[in-house]
């Protein structure tokens, strides 16, 4: 199936413990991005890749970081995860310059306890 | 600063009958107006997007318009069925090109 697939679905962990989202696309867009969805369900963006290159990086605790292997991969690694990041994290891609939508990943609902 | 503004308040239509969602934006003009469809504990899936020089776009029972002089775009479900229960975004690039999203509406279409 074409698609963005993000891992794992569902993440409980610790306060102060790290942990880190996968996201895979095979649609062979150029651009992939992370948005995190509040409980109020506002999604916001945290990251955008271009082949590799970071474009977007919003403003986001240092605490994220993003690493993109290849145009194919967007991974998110979290340290000393806090109570306030507790949220569902999305992956997207798209096709840069065309008038496509989005495609999104079905999301990874983190909860720190 | 940029927004975008869409009803907050739940839409509850019968079976059949025309759903109409609305999405307003201040404060600078959309390039291209994108509407998704957001089930529970999914990713937003894309539908229409219609450009800044459009008024109306189309695609099977959907279709969207956009007035600039109102600063507004509609959505539109005709013949809605239960199975269009879901939440609707609206989301544009806003002037930097980063995509800025409305909070949503919640359709439910009642058999």
């Amino acid at each position: 199936d074409t698609a963005v697939s993000q891992t794992p679905k569902y993440l409980v962990t610790q306060m102060g413990n790290d942990k880190s989202i996968k996201c895979e696309q095979n649609l062979g867009h150029d651009t992939m991005y992370w948005y995190k969805q509040d409980s109020k369900k506002f999604l916001k963006i945290m990251f955008s890749y271009n082949n590799k290159e970071l474009i977007i990086n919003e403003t986001v605790p240092n605490r994220f970081s993003p690493k993109s292997p290849d145009k194919a991969h967007l991974n998110l690694h979290i340290n000393s995860l806090e109570l306030g990041d507790s949220a569902v994290y999305f992956c997207a891609s798209r096709e840069q310059g065309t008038t496509y939508g989005y495609t999104f990943g079905s999301g990874t609902r983190l909860t720190v306890v | 600063s940029q927004k975008i503004e869409q009803n907050s308040e739940a839409l509850n239509i019968q079976e059949g009958k025309t759903a109409t969602l609305t999405c307003n934006y201040t404060n600078y003009s959309p390039a291209y107006l994108q509407w998704y469809r957001q089930d529970p504990g999914r990713g937003p899936v894309f539908l229409l997007l219609i450009r800044e020089n459009e008024k109306e776009k189309r695609k099977e029972r959907l279709k969207v318009t956009f007035d600039t002089t109102l600063k507004q775009s509609l959505f539109h479900i005709t013949a809605s069925q239960p199975a269009d229960s879901a939440t609707y975004l609206c989301a544009d690039a806003g002037n930097n090109r980063k995509l800025i999203w409305g909070l949503g509406t919640s359709l439910a279409v009642n058999p």
